[in-house]
């Protein structure tokens, strides 16, 4: 079975600094993708980036952007210029391809201290 | 529009009551889901529908009974609750897992209480 690790449950950060998120998991199929969710107090979990496995390019959307090692099974997130507004529970999710099941890590608590 | 929209976003009920929980997403997606997810913790995935038809029931208790009665729709209904069944419960919806494994986009949940 696919497993998703987050070894950080929580992390603290600078307003304005840039932090890095940990994420590793474990397949054995080629065909997969990977999400970073942010779930605010405000409890709804909002996609922040997508990787798909067959892609070598990281991903970048705006601040965030990852690093995937394909080798190593690991999906770090880089949070850069963070601001308040980032604080929040972030989860790392695995979907094999063809499957309807997202697979959750435990999640990092991110703290934004101004 | 690209909602998922729960209703209602708080309920208290007591262990011999029925009561249903709703999902609407007006997007046209195809696979909407039923995650329950406790303090601190991961969502735990429920149950999904596929194209109205459940495909996947994670071993739930039956005093959780899901029914999509259309392609925008999803319910859950709660009866004989425990106190432990108390949590957030979150509806997602997605174009589709099975060939287009697109992003899902989750509501804001009901934040249950079993009394």
């Amino acid at each position: 079975a696919q497993t998703v690790t987050q070894s950080q449950p929580e992390m603290s950060v600078q307003e304005a600094e840039t932090v890095t998120l940990s994420c590793t998991y474990d397949t054995s199929e080629s065909d997969y993708y990977l999400f970073w969710y942010k779930q605010p107090p405000s409890r709804q979990m909002i996609l922040v980036i997508r990787q798909e496995a067959y892609k070598q390019q990281n991903a970048t959307e705006n601040r965030f952007s990852v690093n995937f090692q394909k080798a190593a099974k690991s999906f770090s997130l880089k949070i850069s210029d963070s601001q308040l507004g980032d604080a929040a529970m972030y989860f790392c999710a695995y979907v094999q391809g063809g499957s309807e099941k997202l697979v959750f890590g435990k999640g990092t608590k991110l703290t934004v201290n101004p | 529009d690209t909602e998922v929209t729960q209703t209602p976003k708080h309920l208290v009920m007591g262990m011999t009551n029925k009561k249903s929980l709703k999902c609407e997403q007006h997007m046209g997606h195809r696979a909407m889901y039923w995650y329950k997810q406790k303090a601190k913790k991961p969502p735990e995935l429920m149950f999904v529908y596929s194209y109205e038809k459940l495909s996947i029931n994670e071993s739930v208790p039956s005093r959780f009974s899901p029914e999509c009665p259309n392609s925008s729709l999803l319910n859950l209904h709660l009866h004989a609750l425990q106190p432990e069944d108390s949590a957030l419960y979150l509806c997602a919806s997605s174009l589709s897992w099975a060939r287009v494994n697109t992003e899902a986009f989750f509501g804001q949940g009901t934040r249950l209480t079993v009394v």
